[in-house]
């Protein structure tokens, strides 16, 4: 079975600091992943998706960063966080095609 | 750029009721999917449709491509189904989904 793990569950982070979020799928052989983002009370915002290892898109731009350094590994990451970035950042797989799937999240915010 | 307008935006039942919520689409899509959101933020997969419609339980949704629209039919409402619905479209090949605002709906006893 296939499952999906973010960390942190949570952060609470100073203006300008550094962040890095984390995703990794197991028991799925290279997935389509991707990077949501979603404001307290607000609608998902695609961030970023990638199709295979060291290749990331970006759909919109906030001043974030995208990597994926392993097959199963999805990374979010920026080195100055800005009040605007708190919210619930999610991260999910498919293949392609076909259905998404989403993890857990992480609720991120920035005092 | 690709909009999906959801309505309505908020929804109140009775419990033992029932209601449509519905996802237009201002350009073609190849498929759509419906989640609903809990309490904790864990997004549930309700339905995944390329075309036609699908039913699990209490739920029924259908898409119609051609006419750029989807529907999510909830009967006979339970407490348990509050949350907020969204929608999701995707042309496939391009890896950009994007959502609906959402429904928040309430059930109450």
């Amino acid at each position: 079975a296939q499952t999906i793990h973010q960390w942190p569950v949570a952060e609470i982070k100073a203006v300008g600091s550094p962040l890095s979020l984390g995703c990794t799928i197991k028991g799925k052989s290279s997935p389509n992943l991707y990077w949501y983002w979603q404001a307290t009370g607000g609608t998902l915002q695609q961030l970023f998706y990638s199709i295979t290892v060291g290749q990331v898109e970006s759909v919109v731009q906030l001043n974030l960063s995208a990597s994926r350094p392993k097959d199963d590994q999805f990374i979010l990451s920026t080195e100055k966080l800005l009040l605007s970035h708190s919210g619930f950042y999610l991260c999910a797989w498919s293949l392609v095609g076909v259905e998404q799937y989403f993890g857990p999240g992480t609720r991120l915010t920035v005092l | 750029g690709d909009q999906v307008e959801q309505s309505p935006s908020a929804l109140s039942l009775h419990e033992g009721t029932g209601s449509a919520l519905r996802c237009n689409f201002t350009t073609t899509m190849r498929a759509v999917q419906w989640f609903q959101q809990n309490s904790r933020g864990s997004l549930i997969n309700l339905f995944y449709l390329a075309s036609g419609t699908k039913e699990n339980g209490r739920l029924k949704s259908t898409f119609n491509s051609k006419e750029s629209y989807s529907t999510l039919h909830i009967r006979d409402a339970q407490l348990e189904d509050s949350g907020t619905y969204f929608c999701a479209a995707f042309n496939t090949g391009n890896y950009k989904y994007v959502f609906g605002a959402g429904t928040r709906l309430k059930v109450i006893a």
